[in-house]
């Protein structure tokens, strides 16, 4: 089953409102998790680290006072996409390693935004 | 420079053959791990092999195995016998500076293969 949840699979929303996504690690505490996002037809390029308890780190050109990320507690981050506009409309996706040797990174199932 | 280079952006392969998924790589760090994911249709990513750059003999993972020639700095990812179900994006990525290091580092992916699966 899914070690890593995430939450809603898919929205729409207008132009202009924020949109909240959760991601949740089910069995496991996650002191790190990543967020992705992901255009059709393209990769996976990380957006931000979000890092329990302290600020996140986001990646060159990612707009932090646009895609807010709160990681409150040791299984729940957020993140939370302000102002949205069409061109925001992307699959996002988070992560969270688990620790061993692998420390495999497990992945929520995505977020599919549709900003109209 | 390119840290993960897939260089197939599609692959065809008949139900019950062999097919192998190129992926190069490049980093100066000595430690590092080496990863493949499937993204179906539905977009989640799952995970299938993993190759650590310290680990001696060639991951294998049920159907899947990974041929890692480090020298070359090449990861291929190996499907034996082709299922129907394995029509999918298949993504190569990276993860630096695995040894000693306490904290997770971020993956980086490379461009994907799509792969299709004909009866």
């Amino acid at each position: 089953g899914a070690v890593v949840s995430q939450h809603p699979s898919r929205v729409i929303c207008k132009s202009g409102t924020s949109v909240k996504i959760e991601c949740r690690s089910l069995d496991f505490q996650a002191t790190t998790m990543f967020w992705y996002r992901q255009f059709p037809k393209q990769s996976l390029m990380l957006m931000a680290t979000s890092n329990e308890g302290s600020k996140a780190t986001y990646e060159q050109g990612v707009e932090k006072d646009k895609f807010l990320i709160n990681h409150a507690s040791l299984t729940l981050s957020t993140l939370t996409v302000t102002s949205a506009h069409p061109e925001d409309s992307s699959f996002y996706i988070c992560s969270a390693p688990r620790g061993g040797r692998v420390t495999e990174a497990f992945f929520g199932q995505g977020t599919r935004l549709t900003v109209v | 420079a390119q840290k993960i280079t897939q260089t197939q952006p599609g692959m065809f392969v008949q139900e019950k053959e062999a097919v192998t998924l190129d992926c190069t790589y490049d980093t100066s760090d000595p430690s590092y791990g080496l990863f493949w994911y499937k993204q179906p249709s539905s977009g989640e990513m799952i995970f299938l092999i993993y190759q650590g750059s310290y680990d001696q003999q060639n991951a294998t993972e049920g159907r899947y195995s990974l041929n890692f020639q480090k020298a070359r700095k090449s990861a291929n990812l190996v499907i034996s016998a082709s299922q129907l179900g394995d029509s999918a994006m298949y993504f190569c990525a990276m993860r630096e500076g695995l040894r000693g290091n306490t904290g997770f580092q971020k993956l980086v992916f490379g461009t994907g293969t799509r792969l299709l699966v004909s009866p």
